[in-house]
């Protein structure tokens, strides 16, 4: 069956802009993870969602950050008022079950953001 | 100080090689423990999935937990040139149950001919 998809797949946007990115997850799958990962580095943790309640939004850097999932499947992250720093790929996750059952997340092909 | 330490490499071995990929962290109350392999420009797929201290193999690939010195590796046997890629450990605790991953840096692998 098909993937996690994501989308836009690259973005470029001017300082101070609003963007949203878009994940679609594995059918089905009940828990959905937002990351953000930096040339060279690992991913980031930013929120991740059971159904449609956001569990744990401790990542997030600020308050320029939001992320939403009303149905309980495909989610939305926001960025408002962007900023150069805010420059990186952006991945989403998705697994089974959530928790230790469902340990395994796949991966999306991330969203390139540059920020200008 | 970083909660997870891994050395970004690159590291460069020939065919049919060991590889040993390592990873420190700081955090003990981390319990859970994956290796996820990230080719270039593709997102991170999951390897090997350990809980707690001990041993995992699975084909070419075994993954060892040592909690006492918070230390994981990942061996890889007769490594193939398509086992080139970026390995990245990740661990998370019972608290959050295996859903707020902590990632190492990623050590890039070449597995030349």
């Amino acid at each position: 069956g098909a993937g996690v998809s994501q989308s836009p797949r690259y973005k470029v946007t001017k300082r101070g802009q609003d963007v949203a990115l878009r994940c679609d997850p594995i059918s089905g799958h009940v828990s959905l993870y937002w990351y953000r990962q930096a040339l060279g580095q690992g991913p980031e943790f930013l929120t991740y969602f059971n159904y449609e309640a956001q569990q744990d939004k401790s990542g997030l850097p600020n308050d320029r950050f939001s992320a939403e999932r009303p149905e309980g499947s495909i989610s939305t992250l926001t960025i408002q008022r962007t900023e150069q720093r805010d420059s990186a790929m952006y991945r989403c996750a998705s697994s089974s079950t959530g928790g230790i059952e469902g340990y395994e997340q796949y991966f999306g092909p991330g969203t390139r953001l540059t920020v200008t | 100080q970083k909660e997870v330490e891994q050395d970004p490499g690159p590291l460069s071995v020939p065919e049919g090689a060991i590889v040993s990929l390592n990873c420190t962290y700081s955090n003990s109350a981390f319990q859970y423990f994956m290796w996820y392999r990230q080719y270039s420009r593709k997102g991170p797929e999951l390897l090997m999935y350990t809980y707690s201290s001990g041993n995992k193999e699975d084909g070419r690939f075994t993954a060892q937990v040592d909690k006492s010195s918070k230390y994981i590796s990942l061996f890889i046997r007769d490594s193939q040139p398509s086992d080139s890629a970026t390995y990245l450990c990740a661990m998370s605790s019972v608290e959050t149950a295996a859903s707020k991953l902590t990632f190492g840096t990623g050590t890039r692998l070449q597995v030349t001919l």
